[in-house]
């Protein structure tokens, strides 16, 4: 049973549009959340994160957004440059280790 | 480079082989974890050190599985008896002690047991 739920396995967006990635999780224990993008045959390289007492967080062009009450989380990404083409993974924490999303591959069209 | 590493990048295996990668994570952390990704799915976290110590390992995916950390520093993940359904990239992620922060990954080890 999937705790974090990453519903789009793939999104396009034309360079220089917002990007919206989305993610819901079902365990009202997950306290911490991040985003992490991940190119072919590397490691996820961490983005942003969010804490649970807060419902945004920003940093440059990338924010965060959560809403406690949804159990949902989103990933906005504005203006979106071709470089942002990548694997971008959802993951909470827990009592131990990061709970991952399948992924959304966000494909950056010119 | 004061980023995490990991060694061997690629491993090729025949069935029944046993295999160990290293780890060695960001220096002054104290947290090391240890992930397996296969394809189309995101990674799965596996057991994890706080310094020497190995606070959790019962979602090891068998008994086969097994992690050290000696001496707090770099980490070795065994696996014995290798099946082709331990085919997969291994990730190797560290922090620093305590609350919620950020993990930093390693660039993987993708194993091919054939």
């Amino acid at each position: 049973d999937q705790q974090v739920k990453q519903n789009s396995p793939s999104l396009s967006v034309q360079e220089g549009r917002i990007s919206i990635l989305n993610c819901d999780y079902t365990n009202s224990m997950f306290d911490y959340f991040l985003w992490y993008k991940k190119y072919p045959a590397e490691g996820p390289t961490f983005l942003i994160s969010i804490s649970s007492i807060k419902d945004k967080n920003e940093d440059g062009r990338f924010t965060v957004f959560l809403n406690k009450s949804a159990k949902h989380l989103s990933l906005h990404i504005v203006p979106s440059q071709p470089g942002d083409s990548a694997v971008y993974f959802c993951a909470a924490t827990g009592a131990d280790g990061l709970t991952f999303g399948k992924g959304t591959h966000l494909i950056i069209q010119p | 480079d004061t980023g995490v590493s990991q060694d061997p990048r690629h491993k090729i295996t025949k069935r029944g082989q046993n295999v160990t990668f290293r780890c060695d994570p960001i220096s002054e952390h104290n947290r090391l974890y240890w992930y397996r990704q296969t394809l189309g799915q995101g990674p799965e976290f596996l057991t994890y050190f706080q310094n020497e110590a190995q606070l959790e390992k019962s979602r090891l995916l068998s008994d086969r599985f097994s992690a050290e950390r000696p001496k707090g520093s770099f980490s070795t993940l065994e696996i014995q008896r290798t099946e082709q359904g331990d085919s997969a990239m291994y990730l190797c992620a560290s922090s620093p002690s305590g609350g919620n922060s950020e993990q930093y990954f390693g660039p993987g080890t993708r194993l091919t047991v054939t």
